[in-house]
């Protein structure tokens, strides 16, 4: 059964520093998402992605993340200067078209920034 | 914010049916309701979901009131690892939205041996 992948499982990194968080969603899917999760917090959405471009954003997806599909294969949640506060889980999602479908979510990036 | 209410807790006995409520009462016409749930720090897992008639599926049914202002997702025969928390999320249908799924606190499973 395709599945939606996610690498690394956990990165570490030092404050300021930028990294990249990697995703392969399912391959006809066509509406991408990130989502994140502070230890002990809900679920929140980050971005959405459609047709090579953002088709919404929340608050928390400042001008420090970025989002990009440069091959058509992979998705990518970039973070320029990492905070503290961006310690969590970094979930991608994917799903074949919006309206009725079920997003399919690949196991998750823990992020600790140091 | 999320749209649906859920208890924080509930429990069940292994091998019992698990019947877990959801309050939906502003949900629109053509929005869905759907099902996930997320096991200690997993990422969520897709159980059903549905827009007006009852659904059922390998996993779970899902039950859905006339009015369409409630639901209650039902697993038959809980196990051990039905243990986690369940979000009960209502997606917006526009063609102009995302369709980002809001997560609320859900409700936390603890099946019991």
């Amino acid at each position: 059964e395709p599945e939606v992948t996610q690498t690394p499982s956990h990165q570490v990194t030092q404050m300021g520093q930028e990294v990249i968080l990697r995703c392969v969603p399912i391959s006809n899917h066509l509406y991408f998402y990130w989502y994140r999760q502070i230890l002990g917090q809900k679920v929140e959405f980050l971005v959405s992605f459609y047709n090579n471009e953002i088709s919404e954003k929340s608050e928390i997806f400042d001008d420090q993340f970025s989002v990009e599909r440069p091959d058509g294969s992979n998705f990518t949640l970039k973070i320029r200067s990492t905070k503290l506060e961006d310690s969590a889980m970094y979930f991608c999602a994917s799903t074949p078209s919006g309206w009725g479908n079920e997003q399919f979510f690949g196991p998750g990036t823990r992020l600790t920034v140091l | 914010d999320a749209k649906t209410t859920q208890p924080p807790s509930m429990d069940c006995a292994e091998g019992r049916a698990a019947n877990l409520p959801c309050n939906h009462s502003t949900i629109s016409g053509n929005e869905y309701v759907y099902w996930y749930r997320q096991i200690h720090s997993q990422g969520p897992q897709y159980i059903i979901h549905g827009l007006k008639n009852n659904e059922t599926n390998e996993m779970a049914s899902l039950i859905i009131t006339e009015d369409r202002k409630s639901s209650t997702l039902i697993l038959p025969h809980a196990t051990l690892r039905d243990t986690a928390v369940y979000y009960c999320i209502v997606s917006p249908p526009s063609m102009d939205s995302s369709y980002k799924l809001i997560f609320g606190s859900g409700t936390r499973l603890l099946v019991r041996p």
